[in-house]
């Protein structure tokens, strides 16, 4: 079985800040892993995912993480916060030939002036 | 469509009725997935729909939960006699074939509260 699990539920960054969001995850086999984007009112978006290529993962709006196995990480960065970044966001794992995400709880970001 | 499209988006009723919830998968996709997002449990695999396989139900909370595919396209979420910790989002995603590293596209949700 394989499980996610995201630390801080709410992050404040100031706009400019880098950004920093803690994903770490469980799995007995090589895990898929993926970030998604939540915005108020509205369906997840993919921002990137991790599927066993290159560990250095970039996304969309600037966003990009980083696997690292003997850190069972998979952290995701943004080096300058902008206001539309705030939303809230998932680490999910995909692993052991399923089919099925298994998501962490969310961060929600918040980004101030 | 562009997109994964979900109705309705709000839907209100009251403990005991049923609900059918639909959800449109984008053109072409051939695996649809059911998640649920609520306070309580988070973001939860519901169901999942590859093809004209058997459909995975592992994610299923209780038999009053069920779905089905037509023509392997549309796909209906019922939930019978509804309880109020039946309150969420639920959200459908699809991809393309159902590979194990594909991304999934979700839609916008129905947000679902029984009184």
């Amino acid at each position: 079985a394989q499980s996610v699990t995201q630390l801080g539920s709410h992050v404040s960054v100031s706009e400019g800040a880098l950004v920093l969001l803690r994903c770490n995850y469980s799995s007995s086999v090589p895990p898929y892993l993926f970030w998604y984007v939540q915005y108020p009112n509205q369906g997840l978006q993919l921002l990137l995912k991790y599927t066993s290529a290159a560990t250095l993962v970039k996304g969309i709006n600037g966003f990009e993480a980083e696997f690292k196995k003997s850190e069972t990480s998979f952290h995701l960065t943004k080096p300058s916060a902008h206001m539309s970044d705030a939303a809230e966001y998932f680490c999910a794992v995909m692993a052991g030939g399923g089919n099925k995400l298994t998501f962490g709880t969310g961060t929600q970001l918040k980004v101030e002036l | 469509g562009a997109g994964v499209s979900q109705s309705p988006s709000n839907k209100v009723t009251e403990k005991g009725k049923d609900v059918e919830l639909r959800c449109d998968p984008i053109s072409g996709h051939t695996a649809l997935y059911w998640y649920r997002q609520s306070l309580g449990q988070g973001l939860e695999f519901l169901i999942y729909f590859q093809g004209n396989s058997a459909p995975d139900k592992s994610g299923l909370p209780s038999d009053r939960f069920s779905a089905e595919r037509t023509g392997g396209s549309v796909s209906t979420l019922t939930i019978q006699r509804t309880q109020q910790e039946d309150s969420a989002v639920y959200l459908c995603a699809s991809s393309l074939v159902g590979h194990f590293q594909e991304t999934q596209y979700f839609g916008p949700g129905t947000r679902l509260l029984v009184l």
